[in-house]
């Protein structure tokens, strides 16, 4: 156990549902992520939270929505998904440092999607 | 395009042997190095991670960075065939929280 954890851990939904993911991480950092993974492809960063405010979004569809009420917790609400868009997604935590050398990830166990 | 590059096996050793993985980087501002192993269906779990020029051990594993040439490596002394995983090299930009990720190295240890 890495101290991030990740609900649910796997789901199912049509193109018309609405359903959201949780991260919650006991680690006391201050940075949140949001990561994309489908077969074959590398890890693709969607948002970065440092301090509960948006420091990145690498161009995600706005059918993916983040919500960071703190530095503990941190949803992705999905609508309207595509097929395309089956992945597993990742949280990560991290101390917020950005100027440390050992400013490290620790990832929380993925929800696995699957968009019908 | 700041890029992390691996070759995406398989690397097949046998038990007991030293497995080699390797990562190429292209931006020289890089900061910090990662090396993730990730178990089929599993998410990545951290290695280790280095940011100066050298060698560093923990265990069985081995870190070795040369910022002249923008390579790290990854050693795997007496590989046991719970090693079969994916590796994943990330590379951390000066003064950013980014990652990026290189697609991974597909290692398999034969009994």
């Amino acid at each position: 156990e890495t101290g991030v954890t990740q609900t649910p851990r796997h789901l199912v939904m049509g193109m018309t549902n609405k359903k959201s993911l949780k991260c919650e991480q006991h680690l006391g950092h201050n940075a949140m992520y949001w990561y994309k993974q489908s077969a074959k492809k590398p890890l693709e960063l969607m948002f970065v939270y440092n301090f509960k405010e948006q420091t990145e979004n690498n161009s995600v569809p706005s059918r993916f929505s983040p919500e960071c009420p703190n530095s503990s917790h941190l949803f992705l609400h999905l609508h309207t998904l595509q097929p395309e868009d089956s992945a597993l997604y990742l949280c990560a935590s991290s101390q917020g440092y950005r100027d440390s050398y050992q400013e490290t990830q620790y990832f929380g166990p993925g929800t696995r999607l699957l968009v019908l | 395009q700041k890029e992390v590059e691996q070759n995406s096996g398989p690397l097949s050793v046998p038990e007991g042997a030293i497995a080699s993985l390797n990562c190429t980087y292209s931006d020289r501002g890089s900061q910090s190095f990662f090396w993730y192993r990730q178990y089929s269906g599993k998410s990545p779990e951290l290695i280790m991670f280095i940011y100066s020029n050298g060698d560093k051990e923990d265990g069985r594993f081995t870190a070795q960075l040369n910022k002249a040439s923008q390579y790290v490596s990854l050693l795997i002394r007496d590989s046991q065939p719970s090693d079969s995983a994916t590796y994943l090299c990330a590379v951390r930009m000066d003064s950013s929280y980014k990652l990026i990720f290189g697609s991974g190295t597909r290692l398999l240890v034969r009994p």
